[in-house]
């Protein structure tokens, strides 16, 4: 079945530490998207990429870094200069954007925690 | 700058009442609109969208109409189930990001259903 995958479900960083979050799909879509999700705040956008080899920063970009190397992955780290990074995150993809009404499908989402 | 606000919830309703969850935009042009569903510790998935203005989406149930005058996407289902208890996101795509479009989301309202 097509869909978006997130890995790990659960990750939990030490202080300090790097942690990537995997994205994957299968859905031939263009455009990703990583969201960030804290309780009663709603969606944040963190970056997104509508092509490969290109991306851009998001409402807070700040901590995170992406790569697109390849059409169906959008991997996300969490570096150690983000300071709040508990969370759940939300990956996201979409075939030529949201404008026009295009429907953006989610994946099931990873949570972090800093212990 | 474009923005989404809908009601706080949360929202507690008995099965069968009539549901309405009120969202008002602020956006330049003319944005499409969204309403997405996350069930819990789920991701997000799209309940129903509009592209244009007197547009009506349904799924489910479910039903909001594109109000341009009101600046309005109102949320209605006429007799809820328990089954329909989760967090409902309003959003909207404000036609930027690269001309692709980037989604702004509601801070969520949720909603339970008791028996």
């Amino acid at each position: 079945d097509g869909g978006i995958t997130q890995s790990p479900k659960y990750l939990f960083r030490k202080e300090g530490q790097n942690v990537t979050l995997s994205c994957e799909q299968n859905l031939n879509h263009d455009a990703m998207y990583w969201y960030r999700q804290d309780p009663g705040q709603g969606l944040r956008l963190i970056y997104y990429s509508q092509i490969v080899n290109d991306f851009q920063k998001g409402d807070i970009a700040e901590g995170y870094s992406v790569s697109r190397e390849k059409k169906e992955s959008f991997p996300l780290t969490v570096t150690s200069a983000q300071k709040n990074p508990t969370a759940f995150y939300l990956c996201a993809s979409t075939q030529g954007g949201t404008s026009s009404g295009n429907t953006i499908y989610f994946g099931e989402g990873s949570w972090l925690t800093v212990v | 700058g474009n923005s989404v606000t809908q009601m706080e919830g949360p929202v507690t309703l008995s099965e069968e009442a009539f549901l309405t969850i009120n969202c008002t935009y602020t956006a330049t042009g003319y944005p499409s609109l969204f309403w997405y569903v996350q069930y819990p510790g789920e991701g997000l998935q799209l309940l129903l969208k509009a592209t244009k203005a007197d547009d009506k989406g349904s799924n489910k149930g479910f039903e909001a109409t594109y109000r341009k005058e009101t600046t309005s996407f109102h949320l209605e289902k006429g007799s809820v189930q328990v089954s329909d208890s989760a967090v409902y996101f309003c959003a909207l795509s404000d036609g930027y990001g690269g001309s692709q479009g980037n989604l702004i989301f509601g801070k969520g309202t949720k909603l339970s259903v008791k028996p």
